[in-house]
């Protein structure tokens, strides 16, 4: 069955430094998503992807955050200089067509120290 | 504004029962409402869906329930099993935009043996 992939799955970092967050959504969707979870909180949304530009964004998502798909197969979360507070599980999602199923990746845990 | 939430942080039953997670939703315009199970170190993962012109939607041992006269979702489990024990969020979306994910703050199930 066709999954969502997520690399690295632990990612540590220092206070200040760029962190790439990468996914492989299922390859034949065409919207993509961002979300993270703060430990012990609920999932928060960041940024939606569709047509090779952003379609939403959360207040989360400031200039420090930034998509792209480089290539037909990735889709990358930069934070350009991370902070403390970054520190979360990132989740990928993507979902094949508007009213379909949104599907999750396994995560990357970044750890800003 | 956006607002899920979920009555019960912990709910721990015995292997056999039925359970009941219970969600409440501010934003009466939602019209598409989900459960995700999470487990330990996974990304959330879709169990059940109803949309707003529902009001109960069964699958395989799981039904959900939606009210929206009191903008109440719940998700029935039967016959619980110890591979039922995960966190389990509620989720809304609006059907605007690009269809983001506003999830609730999540129920822990423990089902002992």
């Amino acid at each position: 069955e066709p999954e969502v992939t997520q690399t690295p799955s632990h990612q540590v970092t220092q206070m200040g430094q760029e962190v790439i967050l990468r996914c492989v959504p299922i390859s034949n969707h065409l919207y993509f998503y961002w979300y993270r979870q703060i430990l012990g909180q609920k999932v928060e949304f960041l940024v939606s992807f569709y047509n090779n530009e952003i379609s939403e964004k959360s207040e989360i998502f400031d200039d420090q955050f930034s998509v792209e798909r480089p290539d037909g197969s990735n889709f990358t979360l930069k934070i350009r200089s991370t902070k403390l507070e970054d520190s979360a599980m990132y989740f990928c999602a993507s979902r094949r067509d508007r009213q379909g199923e949104q599907y999750f990746g396994p995560g990357t845990r970044l750890t800003v120290t | 504004g956006e607002s899920v939430g979920l009555h019960l942080p912990t709910l721990s039953v015995q292997e056999g029962d039925n359970s009941i997670i219970n969600c409440a939703y501010s934003n009466s315009a939602s019209d598409y409402f989900i459960w995700y199970k999470q487990e330990s170190g996974k990304g959330p993962q879709f169990i059940i869906d109803i949309r707003s012109n529902m009001d109960k939607r069964q699958g395989q041992r799981v039904t959900v329930l939606l009210n929206k006269t009191v903008k109440h979702l719940s998700l029935q489990i039967a016959a619980t099993q110890p591979g039922d024990s995960a966190v389990y969020f509620c989720a809304e979306i609006l059907n605007t935009g690009f269809q983001k994910l506003v999830f609730g703050t999540g129920t822990r199930l423990l089902v002992s043996p």
